[in-house]
C-alpha cells in the first residue's frame, strides 16, 4: 500500500533561519507531489507541485523552494524564514488523470516562525 | 472571487441531528468534486470523488450528492467521531484542484 512521510511534525525556528521540511513516499512510482501551506480559516493553498524528478512548477511568488531530488522525495525549502512563513505544511501525492482516489496527504508540519 | 466556496463556516450539532454542509462552485468545465475529512493537526483524509451532476457517494453516515452548480455533504444521525473539518476541492479540466475554506463540524453527545 502507498504511505507518504512527511517530518517533523512540529517546528520552531527563528526569523531569517533556514527551513527544510522533508516529504517520501512508499508504495508507489512515479508521483505527483505536492506542498500545500494552510492558514487558519483560509483553505489549502497550493505552493509547488512536481511532475517528475527535477521538476518543480511554482504556484505562488515567495520566501520558498521546492526541489525533487528523488522520483519518491519531495523538499520544500528556505534560506531566511519570515514571520509570515508560520503555518500548517502538508505534503501530498497523487496521480494525474486518476481523480477517484483524490490526493493522499501527509501528517503535517506546524512550523512557527519567532 | 473565489471557485469553492463552502458554508456554513462552523456548524455545531447535538448527535443525532442530521444537517447538511454545502459547497458550491464556479468553473465552466468540472473534471471532480472532491470532498476531505480533516482532523485537528492532522492531513486531510479523502472521503468522496464525485464527477458529474445527479451522482451520489455514500459512506457511513455521510452522502455527497452533486448538481451543476453546488455539493451537498449530508450527515445522517452524526456521532461525536463525526466532528472535523470537511474540505471541499473543485478541479476543472486538466488544473489542479481548488480547495474551499472548509466547514468546521462539532457534534456534541
Amino acid at each position: 500500500s502507498q504511505t507518504i512521510h512527511q517530518w517533523p511534525a512540529t517546528l520552531v525556528q527563528p526569523v531569517g533561519s533556514p527551513l527544510s521540511l522533508e516529504c517520501t513516499v512508499e508504495g508507489t512510482s512515479n508521483p505527483n507531489l505536492y506542498w500545500y501551506r494552510q492558514a487558519a480559516g483560509r483553505g489549502l493553498q497550493l505552493l509547488f507541485y512536481s511532475v517528475g524528478i527535477g521538476q518543480i512548477s511554482s504556484e505562488v511568488p515567495q520566501n520558498l523552494s521546492a526541489s525533487r531530488p528523488q522520483d519518491r522525495q519531495f523538499i520544500l525549502s528556505s534560506k531566511k524564514l519570515l514571520l509570515s512563513d508560520s503555518g500548517f505544511y502538508l505534503c501530498a501525492w497523487g496521480r494525474l488523470g486518476r481523480t477517484n482516489y483524490g490526493y493522499t496527504f501527509g501528517s503535517g508540519t506546524r512550523l512557527t516562525v519567532v | 472571487e473565489d471557485q469553492v466556496t463552502q458554508s456554513p463556516e462552523a456548524l455545531r450539532l447535538q448527535e443525532g441531528e442530521s444537517s447538511s454542509l454545502n459547497c458550491s462552485y464556479t468553473v465552466s468545465g468540472l473534471r471532480g468534486l472532491f470532498w476531505y475529512r480533516q482532523d485537528p493537526g492532522k492531513g486531510p483524509e479523502f472521503l468522496f470523488t464525485l464527477y458529474s451532476a445527479g451522482e451520489e457517494k455514500e459512506k457511513e453516515r455521510l452522502k455527497a450528492t452533486l448538481t451543476k452548480k453546488e455539493s451537498f455533504l449530508h450527515i445522517t444521525a452524526p456521532k461525536p467521531e463525526d466532528s472535523a473539518t470537511y474540505l471541499c476541492a473543485v478541479q476543472e479540466g486538466s488544473y489542479i484542484p481548488t480547495f474551499g475554506r472548509g466547514t468546521s463540524l462539532i457534534v456534541h453527545p
